[in-house]
């Protein structure tokens, strides 16, 4: 089963518009990760956030991580077409070094 | 640098056949790591290998197997194809093995097609 869950399953906005994608997880983790997804091509690593942290930036990107309600969120500011892509959280279990996925956030960035 | 290399990009096997899918990590990666993705069952973990060890497993069946050369690359291999098994399987690479630092590079994966 999937650690985490991904909220909203699917979004849609227009460009110059902020996206939120949201991603809860159930056990204690190492760190949490964000990576995008084309057209069921591989994953691109986005941002790494670890345990000990609470907010990180990469360019437009934004992650913040609260380990008390076990949640992240991942904030993309001023959208692009570009950015149209599915979207997932991953945790890596402090029992392991193995990534558990998210089920995905497919957003969509129109023109 | 090169990326994540996986080859082949698809393939079409016919049920109870077995497959053999490569992998060939960044220069310098030890650490091999095999995903499965499909529509119902999402990025499922499947066997990582470090220094031609298999390190970790996922909970998938005997017949989805493994292994890693002295160069890095590494195979995986899949016996009695079930139509199930239709997938994308992604390759990830890093320097080490966990506690993870700075996240997985992904190859492009293989399309694999069960009929």
């Amino acid at each position: 089963s999937q650690q985490g869950e991904e909220d909203p399953q699917a979004l849609s906005i227009q460009e110059g518009e902020n996206a939120t994608m949201n991603c809860s997880y159930k056990t204690s983790i190492n760190n949490l990760q964000w990576y995008r997804q084309n057209s069921g091509r591989g994953l691109v690593h986005l941002i790494l956030i670890r345990s000990n942290e609470r907010e990180k930036h990469s360019g437009r990107l934004r992650v913040t991580l609260d380990t008390s309600k076990k949640s992240s969120s991942l904030l993309i500011t001023a959208s692009r077409a570009a950015d149209t892509a599915s979207y997932f959280c991953a945790t890596d279990l402090t029992s392991g070094s193995r990534l558990t996925f998210g089920e995905g956030t497919q957003l969509t960035v129109n023109p | 640098k090169a990326g994540v290399t996986q080859t082949p990009r698809y393939l079409i096997k016919t049920r109870g056949q077995q497959v053999t899918l490569s992998c060939s990590p960044i220069s310098g990666h030890r650490s091999v790591s095999w995903y499965q993705q499909t529509p119902g069952q999402g990025l499922q973990f499947l066997f990582e290998y470090f220094s031609e060890t298999q390190r970790n497993k996922g909970n998938f069946p005997g017949r989805f197997s493994g292994r890693q050369f002295s160069n890095s690359r590494s195979e995986m291999n899949v016996s009695t194809l079930e139509l199930g098994d239709s997938a994308l399987y992604l390759c990830a690479s890093s320097l080490a093995r966990g506690p993870i630092v700075y996240g997985y590079t992904f190859g492009s994966g293989t399309r694999l097609t069960v009929v």
